[in-house]
């Protein structure tokens, strides 16, 4: 089944600087990335999405690149502020029904301080 | 914006008892999810279900079982709670499953 591998598990940046945190899996199958940001006390919330057949995205300070050969994929924070504290999780999916093979799978998380 | 409410935010109780968390979600989602998310370990499948009365095993679901009678809503049941289950719990609902998850605010269970 699909394993998704996240790193750093904790990264600290100072305001203004950019964060990037990067995520492998294995299933080539595998065609929806999304990543979520959890705040503290509060459920994951979705930030930005990218199918397998679109190599980049972004959202106003947010990217997300994907490289399908080498089956990994980033999301990049530029100009850093406080309030992007946060865990986040990317996560991989085939959405294939049929078992549990289509949900979505989790890396572990990346705790991200941003320091004024 | 889809939302998915969970019961409560805070429960305390006691080893042994039975306790329902319970899920609702607004947007007609065919997809509903439990995980357990506990410190260092990411975010487990404890469940799921993809329609009304379905419902999966996910990886761990040891001592849980769910209750889907209504497409919007998705229970989750700890039939004799242990401290070990003592972790946040989250729901979450998606329209396909290559779609985003929406999370809910997540249930903090503590069995004393």
């Amino acid at each position: 089944g699909e394993n998704v591998e996240q790193h750093p598990s904790t990264l600290s940046v100072q305001e203004g600087d950019s964060a990037v945190i990067k995520c492998t899996y294995s299933d080539s199958a595998s065609n929806y990335f999304p990543w979520y940001k959890q705040e503290l006390g509060k459920g994951p919330q979705l930030i930005i999405d990218i199918r397998s057949n679109v190599g980049e995205k972004k959202d106003q300070r947010i990217a997300v690149t994907l490289n399908k050969t080498a089956k990994h994929f980033s999301l990049h924070i530029t100009e850093t502020q406080p309030e992007d504290s946060a865990v986040y999780f990317c996560a991989a999916s085939n959405g294939r029904y049929g078992g549990s093979q289509g949900n979505l799978i989790f890396g572990k998380g990346t705790k991200l301080s941003v320091k004024p | 914006d889809v939302k998915v409410t969970q019961s409560s935010r805070y429960l305390v109780k006691r080893t042994g008892e039975k306790v329902f968390l319970e899920c609702v979600q607004d947007m007609d989602h065919e997809n509903m999810f439990w995980y357990r998310q506990d410190p260092g370990l990411g975010l487990r499948l404890i469940y799921f279900s993809y329609d009304v009365k379905m419902k999966e095993k996910g990886d761990i679901p040891e001592g849980y079982s769910v209750s889907r009678e209504k497409k919007e809503r998705f229970s989750l049941i700890l039939e004799s709670a242990s401290t070990n289950q003592t972790s946040m719990y989250l729901c979450a609902s998606s329209f396909l499953l290559n779609y985003g998850y929406t999370f809910g605010s997540g249930t903090r269970l503590t069995v004393v």
